[in-house]
């Protein structure tokens, strides 16, 4: 299987700040990356797949990056809804796996 | 809008089975590919099976091949979960989640249901 490795695990960062999730493939999965934020008590949602590509509805100031093995989710200025657990999630091949998540917390 | 409603969750001993469903709206159910994924308490996300829209195609993970079973009944817009011989590790939210096109190979999943929570213990 293939194995995701996301850093950090905790993030702490004020409003405003610009703050950035890595994400690491075990081996190389194009871009067939996807980023789930999952807020407490409920599913996880779909927030950029593709590496790159935006979900309908989602704010701007998240984007993705990345092919390969390297990727990144950046949001550009923090807001207090983006309180969350964001997960990577690779569906280049089965068994699709996700990465150990990064909670963001708000300073 | 989507809706995926999960239900069937309970808790149960080591050994045993149970059956979880999951019931589709507000799309058509039989031109999309399916999937489980479940979640343990204070854990990430853990893929569980897939099954394609016809129902003929089936993927599952190495923890559960075997002992689950995935299957659709599109007449019912409704996707199920059979466990068998249960384990402690498989306590979990178990989620359903729709693929974002009709094949197995189809694996992005746009929407999620609340999920069903399955505890198993003695």
């Amino acid at each position: 299987d293939i194995q995701m490795t996301q850093s950090p695990s905790t993030l702490s960062a004020s409003i405003g700040d610009r703050v950035t999730i890595t994400c690491r493939a075990s081996q190389n999965i194009n871009r067939w990356l996807a980023w789930y934020q999952q807020k407490p008590g409920t599913a996880p949602k779909l927030v950029i797949s593709v590496a790159s590509s935006l979900e309908n509805g989602v704010p701007s100031r998240f984007s993705g990056s990345g092919s390969g093995t390297e990727f990144t989710l950046t949001i550009s200025s923090l807001q207090p809804d983006d309180l969350a657990t964001y997960y990577c999630q690779q569906y280049q091949s089965y068994s699709l796996t996700f990465g150990q998540g990064t909670r963001l917390e708000i300073k | 809008q989507v809706q995926l409603v999960e239900w069937g969750g309970d808790v149960v001993q080591p050994g045993k089975s149970l059956r979880l469903s999951c019931t589709a709206s507000g799309f058509t159910f039989s031109g999309h590919a399916m999937h489980w994924v479940r979640q343990a308490p204070g854990k990430g996300p853990e893929w569980v099976a897939a099954i394609s829209d016809d129902g003929n195609d089936k993927y599952y993970a190495d923890s559960v091949k075997g002992r689950f079973t995935i299957s659709r009944d599109n007449s019912k817009n409704t996707l199920n979960l059979q466990m068998n011989s249960l384990r402690t590790e498989d306590t979990s939210l178990y989620y359903c989640a729709r693929a974002d096109c009709n094949t197995i190979e189809c694996k992005r999943t746009d929407y999620w249901g609340l999920g069903t929570l399955v505890t198993v213990s003695s």
